[in-house]
């Protein structure tokens, strides 16, 4: 079966540090993979989406950048976080339009 | 601006209470998608709703498509406190698969 993994849970980080947020999925090959960014209690934004290794489609400017080196990893990076990054992130993945989310990881810029 | 309009944004009921969950769009969709999401935690796809005037249900949960799939709504029977949580709509506008999510409406049956 399929599974997606999102790491870590929880993150707090000084303003000006940067960010590694890492998913990889297990039980597919080639998945569209996503990124999306919540508000607290609200719908979520696409930030980033990939149909391959090393393609990523950017939908909002910002602070953020995200890399696929391989095929069921998908990471989402910051060189200097600002305290508008503070969000619950999530990395999800699709075929054939149905989707699947990770777990989430809430990160607090202080 | 947001794509999908849900309504209401804060749904408080009693347990056994019926509610009604709204997803309106100027704009038309392939596909269209209901979850939940618990706090802390991602979204939980419920179902997919394809086909305009498409009717389904999930025991006590019935979602219906518009007629020109720019619509959409979540019915719950006899509601539950275990149905409290975010429901969000989402729909499906390009060839590439990308959910556009509504800004979500949250549910709370109290017991």
């Amino acid at each position: 079966s399929q599974t997606i993994h999102q790491w870590p849970a929880t993150l707090v980080q000084p303003v000006g540090s940067p960010l590694s947020l890492e998913c990889t999925v297990e039980g597919t090959s080639n998945p569209n993979l996503y990124w999306y960014r919540q508000a607290a209690g609200r719908g979520l934004q696409l930030l980033f989406y990939s149909v391959g290794i090393g393609q990523i489609s950017s939908e909002v400017p910002q602070n953020l950048s995200a890399s696929r080196p391989q095929d069921r990893q998908f990471i989402l990076s910051s060189k200097k976080l600002l305290l508008s990054d503070s969000g619950f992130y999530l990395c999800a993945w699709s075929q054939n339009y149905g989707y699947t989310f990770g777990s989430g990881t809430r990160l607090t810029v202080v | 601006t947001q794509l999908l309009e849900q309504s209401p944004q804060f749904l408080s009921i009693q347990e056994g209470e019926n509610l009604t969950v709204y997803c309106n769009s100027s704009s038309v969709f392939s596909s269209l998608q209901w979850y939940r999401q618990e706090p802390g935690e991602g979204p939980v796809l419920l179902v997919t709703v394809v086909t305009g005037g498409e009717v389904k249900k999930l025991k006590r949960l019935t979602f219906q498509f518009g007629d020109a799939r720019k619509d959409s709504s979540l019915h719950i029977t006899a509601a539950q406190p275990g149905d409290t949580g975010l429901y969000l709509c989402a729909g499906i506008t390009d060839s590439w698969g990308k959910l556009q999510f509504g800004a979500g409406t949250q549910v709370v049956v109290t017991p």
